[in-house]
């Protein structure tokens, strides 16, 4: 099956720099690629996704980019605000109706004023 | 509109107890799921539904059952309840992309 690991764990940066969070998939027919921003406590959001037909997505200060013949996609995050401290997961699956999503462990990223 | 609503917030069971976590969607959307979150972990699917009357196990199926007799609700049972169950357990729904529509969670302790 499908295995998704996230790095780094932890990530600490001063307010106003870029941020970036990497996830390799193991599944070569995985096709999508969300992520996810949970702040403590609180339930799980979707900030962006990709699938795999793409090569790059831009929302405002956040950016996902994939690369398939390495089986990685990453997600940047520039100009950061404290409001942007929380945990980062990333998912892959299948895209075919229903969302079977294998989830990263997490990056916990801290910005620092 | 409400979203996804879930019912106990809070749990506390004992070994070999069984309970019902309700899940509630106001959206009218076909897809729902159930997921647990262990301490300092990613998310993990337990089941899912793509419509009232189906659903289907995901990663982490055993020691519960779902049931989806109508497109709203999608409750989750627990029989038999051990340790390894303690959790944080998340509702969701979609209409085909990732679940966006999560509810507040509910937190359960097995003892």
């Amino acid at each position: 099956g499908e295995n998704v690991e996230q790095h780094p764990s932890t990530l600490s940066v001063q307010e106003g720099d870029s941020a970036v969070i990497k996830c390799t998939y193991s599944d070569s027919a995985s096709n999508y690629f969300p992520w996810y921003k949970q702040e403590l406590g609180k339930r799980p959001q979707l900030i962006i996704d990709i699938r795999s037909n793409v090569g790059e997505k831009k929302d405002q200060r956040i950016a996902v980019t994939l690369n398939k013949t390495a089986k990685h996609f990453s997600l940047h995050i520039t100009e950061t605000q404290p409001e942007d401290s929380a945990v980062y997961f990333c998912a892959a699956s299948k895209f075919q109706g229903a969302q079977k999503l294998v989830f990263g462990q997490g990056t916990r990223l801290t910005i620092n004023p | 509109n409400a979203g996804v609503t879930q019912t106990p917030k809070f749990r506390i069971l004992k070994i070999g107890q069984s309970m019902t976590l309700q899940c509630t969607q106001d959206m009218n959307h076909n897809y729902m799921y159930w997921y647990r979150q262990d301490p300092g972990m990613g998310l993990k699917l337990i089941y899912y539904s793509v419509g009232a009357g189906i659903t289907d196990k995901g990663e982490v199926p055993n020691g519960y059952n779902v049931s989806r007799s109508t497109t709203e609700d999608f409750p989750l049972r627990l029989e038999l309840a051990a340790p390894s169950q303690t959790s944080v357990y998340f509702c969701a729904s979609s209409e085909g992309q990732a679940p966006g529509n999560f509810g507040p969670g509910t937190r359960l302790t097995v003892t």
